[in-house]
């Protein structure tokens, strides 16, 4: 249980393009949603907070109209990275807080999805 | 928000007892200790999470002294499939945010 997926896994692009990346929990509903972006050697950067049916709330220096992410519903949330450069090239992941405790042993329960690699050319 | 503190990086040999310090000098009260493992293009995996004193589960030991300011991971007996980076996390108290410091590159050796 307590599944994440994200689609595409990796994805090759255009510079100026728009990416769609998906992110689903599989197996329960999901309150909250997550995303990160991880540059090469480094640590997970916090870009966005996203509850289902709310404007998401952005870190700061993460440009809001260029990272568009909608949570449309309690199981999915978007991430679009919309004219997309080569500097946009990272491994983005999401993760998703339950609605119900899943575990019972962890606080601030978050699922991590396995990654888009995204690259911009 | 408690700022963590941990070394780049470890090696260690398969068989072995791994330890990982991390050090959280500001923790609040009410925050807890949280540890995730990230395998290269993955999501981070939780390993186990702890408030204070000793918590165990079935892949890893968390100890916590009484003063909170620091955590150490336990891996008993490492493999090579132990090999990733170990990132120390405190959970804030009144947020979902995760904020994930530099972490731990762990290299385990034949």
């Amino acid at each position: 249980g307590a599944v994440v997926s994200q689609h595409p896994s990796r994805v090759i692009c255009k510079s100026g393009t728009s990416v769609k990346i998906e992110c689903r929990s599989l197996d329960f509903q999901a309150t909250t949603m997550f995303w990160y972006r991880q540059f090469p050697k480094k640590s997970l950067m916090l870009m966005a907070t996203s509850n289902e049916g709310s404007k998401a709330t952005y870190e700061q220096g993460v440009e809001k109209d260029k990272f568009l992410i909608n949570h449309a519903s309690l199981t999915l949330s978007t991430l679009t990275v919309t004219s997309a450069h080569p500097e946009d090239s990272s491994f983005y992941i999401c993760s998703a807080r339950p609605r119900q405790v899943l575990s019972g042993n962890n606080y601030n329960e978050q699922f991590f999805g396995p990654g888009t690699r995204l690259t911009v050319l | 928000l408690a700022k963590t503190t941990q070394p780049i990086s470890m090696d260690s040999y398969e068989g072995q007892e791994v330890n990982i310090t991390c050090s959280h000098n500001n923790i609040a009260t009410n925050d807890y200790i949280t540890w995730y493992q990230q395998f290269p293009s993955q999501g981070p995996r939780f390993i186990i999470q702890g408030y204070k004193t000793k918590v165990t589960n079935e892949v890893a030991s968390l100890f916590i002294p009484a003063d909170r300011k620091s955590s150490t991971l336990s891996l008993p007996r490492v493999s090579l499939s132990d090999t990733a980076v170990y990132y120390c996390l405190v959970a804030l108290y009144n947020t979902d945010k995760l904020i994930f410091g530099t972490g731990t590159r762990l290299q385990v050796f034949p």
